[in-house]
């Protein structure tokens, strides 16, 4: 599986986007770019996935550029829960498996 | 709530002591993984079970060994304790096999070696 870079962390202010890269230029054709996010010391939760095309749900966006290379996840209006360590992912088929990296841990403020 | 649950919540024991973590999967989900995270080797995975099947094996110790149950529950069996292996140790659950699809994380058990 490609391996993902994320900065060590970032922040922003509550109400705002909050817009976290990653960055995966090894990834290949086959790969997804999965988010998960994991709130202090709880389980992760699963935010959103895309293989080339943008994605939206209820929680987030997730813009992969053209060539696949990055991607950005975003928050469209950041809150105080929403502070959290968020993990970039890139899995593909039968044999892969969920690696975490560090992640980027995201702090929002008042 | 993910809809997994895992007992105890926490669990303080001794090195050289064996422990036994348990996970009730969501409704209708067939696959099972286990997680160990400390804080020096971050989240990692530890091994897969679908069905009642063994399915992916990642770096779990010899010592440690896992089953599913006829009702999709499943046990991870920690033995000869070490300081170590103190951690929080995840379950999650999905409905197929593949790990492309949403693993949904329980709440964690979180050891305690001393």
């Amino acid at each position: 599986d490609a391996k993902t870079t994320q900065p060590p962390s970032m922040d922003c202010a509550e109400g705002r986007a909050a817009n976290l890269p990653c960055n995966h230029s090894t990834i290949s054709g086959n790969e997804y770019v999965y988010w998960y996010r994991q709130i202090h010391s709880q389980g992760p939760q699963y935010i959103i996935h895309g293989l080339k095309n943008n994605e939206t749900n209820e929680m987030a966006s997730l813009i992969i550029t053209e060539d696949r290379k990055s991607s950005t996840l975003i928050l469209p209006h950041a809150t105080l829960r929403d502070t959290a360590v968020y993990y970039c992912i890139v899995i593909a088929g039968a044999n892969s498996k969920l690696t975490f990296g560090k992640g980027i841990t995201l702090s929002v403020r008042p | 709530d993910s809809g997994v649950t895992q007992t105890p919540k926490h669990l303080i024991t001794a090195t050289g002591q064996r422990v036994t973590l348990r996970c009730s999967p969501r409704s209708g989900d067939l696959s099972v993984y286990w997680y160990q995270q400390s804080l020096d080797q971050g989240l990692q995975f530890l091994i897969q079970y679908y069905n009642g099947e063994e399915r992916a094996k990642g770096n779990i110790l010899e010592r440690f060994s896992a089953q599913q149950f006829p009702d999709l529950h499943s046990e991870l069996n920690l033995s000869s304790l070490e300081l170590g292996d103190s951690a929080l140790y995840f379950c999650a659950s999905s409905v197929g096999r593949e790990f492309l699809e949403t693993q949904y994380f329980g709440p964690g058990t979180r050891l305690l070696v001393l």
